[in-house]
């Protein structure tokens, strides 16, 4: 079974710009969830969509938004970005077994803004 | 709210050395689960272990094993004969019943393990 996947992996923007991660769920996985991590914040979770909708939403501004295709592919935008956005962005697809779950991580997108 | 503490920021062993990486958690919560993850320099994510709340069974799966206390709220993470393919930093995690797949991440915690 393929993994998560994620487009790009590395991607520079400047300041103000937009930019549009991808994520593709592991095959039979509906939940797909998106984590910011950066040295001085950690782990940070950004929000959850199930079957097209958004679930959870982590404290994150309006800039951040996402959405869910119906083959469970998902897309995060960043609006105006800022220099505190750089970032590895983590896709992670879920799998409810057992009463409970497993959740696996692609490899991260790597966004620098400048 | 959830809270995963990792106090060890790093921590460095020879070869063959065992490792044994703390976690300690709080959540309001009875049902939950927790999980290691371990994040190799190329950065994913590499889901290790995962245990419910209601079963505080210890196991041994191959060179890791864990330790988990409810009554300590530990969830404690071993790496027996440490190989030097296991440097990495090693997050814990928890997760909710209802928690609609939210992890809440520890600060993580640097090995590194030298020939």
């Amino acid at each position: 079974k393929a993994g998560v996947t994620q487009t790009p992996r590395y991607l520079i923007k400047t300041r103000g710009q937009q930019v549009t991660l991808s994520c593709s769920p592991i095959s039979g996985h509906r939940s797909v969830s998106w984590y910011q991590q950066t040295p001085g914040q950690g782990l940070q979770f950004l929000f959850e969509y199930f079957s097209e909708t958004q679930r959870n939403k982590g404290n994150f501004p309006g800039r951040f938004s996402g959405r869910q295709f119906s083959n469970s592919r998902s897309e995060m935008n960043v609006s105006t970005l800022e220099l505190g956005d750089s970032a590895l962005y983590l896709c992670a697809s879920s799998l409810y077994i057992e009463n409970s779950y497993e959740q696996y991580f692609g490899p991260g997108t790597r966004l620098t803004v400048t | 709210a959830q809270k995963v503490t990792q106090a060890q920021t790093e921590i460095s062993v020879v070869e063959k050395e065992d490792v044994t990486l703390d976690c300690v958690y709080e959540t309001r919560d009875t049902t939950y689960y927790l999980f290691w993850y371990k994040q190799p320099p190329s950065g994913e994510l590499v889901f290790l272990i995962r245990r419910n709340s209601f079963d505080e069974q210890n196991e041994i799966s191959g060179r890791y094993s864990w330790n988990f206390q409810k009554s300590t709220s530990s969830f404690n993470f071993t790496i027996t004969a440490s190989q030097v393919v296991d440097s990495a930093v090693y997050f814990c995690a928890l997760s909710v019943q209802g928690g609609d797949y939210k992890l809440s991440f520890g600060a993580g915690t640097t090995v590194t393990v030298r020939a």
